[in-house]
């Protein structure tokens, strides 16, 4: 199995444009997990979806950020207008819901 | 709200010493405890899984415990290699079924060769 597929792999942008981050999960995996990484606050969850229904959505940040899942090996998560402090490596987990996520290389978005 | 932490941020060891990383987590009520490895510019890589009914498990030079009454968990590495270098993560999934896990910030390991 490929893992976890994320694209791009780094994404450098200039403050206010849109961003589209991407991931496959692995194949028979029913759950998807978008998480934000930073050196002040870790690895924080933004949103997960299970059977491509978002069920928890509260830690996304604002309303500038948005997630899709519109089939079982496909994901979006669209920040707009981004902005300097988005600046993070953004990282899509999957698994299959009986214990343990297995995680994609991650994005790196630098927003100037 | 559940919490968790690793102590210490980061350590130093020649090769060859077994070592113990910790992990404390504020809430014992825990569905299970996942132990995580990330190489600089990587993803993550799961090491082990304990479940909450579990006191222990082991892969090759590794080993983690839980302590679930207590709030800890620690992930021994046995004999360590210059390999073995990155920062290892502990996360707990703190409702059954949920996965909403909860992660600490880490504990960046140096072997030395």
């Amino acid at each position: 199995d490929a893992g976890v597929i994320q694209s791009p792999r780094h994404e450098v942008t200039e403050m206010g444009q849109e961003v589209t981050l991407r991931c496959k999960p692995i194949s028979g995996h029913n759950s998807l997990f978008w998480y934000r990484q930073t050196m002040m606050r870790g690895l924080e969850l933004l949103i997960y979806f299970n059977n491509n229904v978002p069920i928890d959505d509260s830690g996304m940040p604002e309303d500038r950020f948005s997630a899709k899942m519109p089939n079982a090996s496909f994901s979006t998560l669209k920040i707009q207008p981004s902005e300097p402090r988005d600046s993070a490596v953004y990282f899509c987990a999957s698994s299959t819901g009986q214990g343990g996520q297995y995680f994609g290389p991650g994005t790196r978005l630098t927003v100037t | 709200k559940q919490e968790v932490t690793q102590i210490p941020a980061a350590l130093s060891v020649p090769e060859g010493e077994n070592l113990v990383l910790n992990c404390s987590f504020t809430d014992s009520a825990i569905y299970n405890l996942q132990w995580f490895r990330q190489d600089p510019g990587k993803g993550l890589t799961s090491l082990l899984l304990i479940q909450s009914s579990q006191r222990e498990q082991t892969s090759g030079r590794l080993n983690a415990s839980l302590d679930k009454s207590s709030g800890r968990s620690t992930l021994y590495i046995a004999a360590s290699q210059p390999g073995d270098s990155a920062t290892y993560l502990c996360a707990v999934d703190p409702q059954g079924g949920s996965e909403k896990l909860v992660f600490g910030k880490g504990t960046k390991l140096t072997v030395n060769p």
